[in-house]
């Protein structure tokens, strides 16, 4: 099946810095998604993006199908930022999404 | 926005004891499906759910694990006898349309603790 990789796993801030995280992909996708696991444990969507670029307020993302990655931007972070930031594809003739390990934010004041 | 609700959020229960954990998809959502994540690992996929039956499932999803819509709103995942190995964050999702280039709309989960 697809395998789904993100980097970095760890990653610390400071209140109001920027980040990139990324994801790689081993198959060609046509649905990419990525989320936000809170400190509660609760998973909340933030992209569907299987090419091109979107953006969310201080979070944009942008996904080359092609090169089999994407990326999730996150500008003048905020410790609400914290948490798990997930991706996920599905793989060739199936339905379900396959998950990388996350990447864990700790974003410090 | 619509969305995908879940309940309880948190569910404690015994070892051996039945649980239900329910779902609402969206309202005009008409693929629904279960996920699973155990403390600290990644989220995994237990079933996919059609017309009234599965469409995939996952090694996982065996035979204490169990699927209904019993109503035109309400999508359940029934543990029949739960282990400790259960214990884990559970997570429904629903998408408009089957395929993998839809996307799935996922729930805030629900938090199975067993003792």
């Amino acid at each position: 099946g697809i395998q789904v990789e993100q980097s970095p796993p760890d990653l610390i801030l400071q209140e109001g810095a920027n980040s990139t995280l990324r994801c790689n992909f081993s198959d060609s996708v046509n649905n990419l998604q990525w989320f936000h696991q809170n400190p509660w444990g609760q998973l909340i969507n933030l992209f569907y993006i299987p090419s091109g670029t979107k953006q969310n307020g201080r979070l944009s993302a942008t996904t080359v199908a092609t090169e089999r990655y994407s990326l999730l931007y996150i500008s003048s972070s905020q410790t609400t930022d914290s948490g798990v930031y997930f991706c996920a594809a599905p793989g060739a003739g199936s339905y379900q999404l396959t998950f990388g390990k996350g990447t864990k934010l700790s974003v410090i004041p | 926005e619509p969305e995908v609700t879940q309940t309880p959020s948190h569910q404690v229960t015994q070892m051996g004891q039945e649980v239900i954990l329910r779902c609402v998809p969206i309202s005009n959502h008409l693929y629904f499906y279960w996920y699973r994540q155990i403390l600290g690992q990644k989220v995994e996929f237990l079933v996919s759910f059609y017309n009234n039956e599965i469409s995939e499932k996952s090694e996982i999803f065996d035979d204490q694990f169990s699927v209904e819509r019993p109503d035109g709103s309400n999508f359940t995942l029934k543990i029949r006898s739960t282990k400790l190995e259960d214990s884990a964050m559970y997570f429904c999702a629903s998408s408009r349309w089957g395929g993998a280039e839809y996307e799935q709309y996922f729930g805030p989960g629900t938090r199975l603790t067993v003792t």
